[in-house]
């Protein structure tokens, strides 16, 4: 089992629709849970963050933690063409090292 | 304007050839690390440093080597023992504080090509 998994995609959404992405983990020690967003040939941007259970917002973006049930996930609200891109998922493994592992990202696309 | 640097954007490189990847950062951020991700992969860490002078191996540390003597840079040497090295490296920096909770700043990362 990996230890972070997103489906892989792609997804597809039109133009204004909700656009929902999903991650498991498999280290219940993991405390920390990002999402970041990658568009083709550049390096991963950080749009969400989320320690607690619940949901976060944050403009159109909504993360939401489950740690009992091991999963994170983030809504796009009004979903708009340049949302167009990879969506990473990553874990904090816990611990003084700080490392994050990565899943191997969602294609997300917005049709006009 | 504060940030990671990574140079060059690409690299082309020759079998059997050592090949180093610059990273440097002027945010003062403590901890660095280096990924690498392949075509509709997801990333996967080399190696990390926390701190100078001192540095871990990631999942995938063979054939690569780094080094930290200054805070600011974290270069990759891309060696000839790493057989199958075309990707996509990014460096990736955090800093100490609030410990768990901090994300990376990623460079814009280097592509490396074997000819």
């Amino acid at each position: 089992q990996k230890e972070v998994e997103q489906n892989s995609g792609p997804l597809s959404v039109p133009e204004g629709a909700i656009a929902s992405l999903n991650c498991t983990y498999s280290d219940r020690g993991s405390q920390s849970f990002f999402w970041y967003r990658q568009y083709s040939g550049k390096s991963p941007e950080l749009i969400m963050f989320i320690y607690s259970n619940g949901d976060k917002e944050d403009g159109r973006f909504t993360a939401q933690l489950n740690k009992a049930s091991q999963y994170v996930s983030l809504l796009i609200r009004d979903s708009q063409p340049s949302d167009s891109a990879t969506y990473l998922c990553a874990v904090n493994r816990g611990g003084s090292a700080r490392q994050l592992t990565f899943g191997s990202g969602t294609q997300l696309t917005v049709l006009p | 304007d504060g940030g990671i640097t990574q140079s060059p954007k690409y690299l082309f490189r020759k079998e059997g050839q050592n090949v180093t990847l610059s990273c440097e950062q002027n945010l003062n951020h403590d901890a660095m690390y280096w990924y690498r991700q392949d075509p509709g992969q997801g990333l996967r860490l080399i190696y990390y440093s926390q701190i100078v002078n001192d540095f871990q191996k990631g999942d995938i540390a063979e054939g690569y080597s780094v080094s930290r003597e200054k805070k600011e840079s974290f270069p990759l040497t891309v060696t000839s023992a790493q057989k199958n090295p075309t990707a996509f490296y990014l460096c990736a920096s955090t800093p100490r504080e609030q410990g768990h909770r901090n994300g990376y700043t990623f460079g814009s990362g280097t592509r490396l090509t074997v000819v």
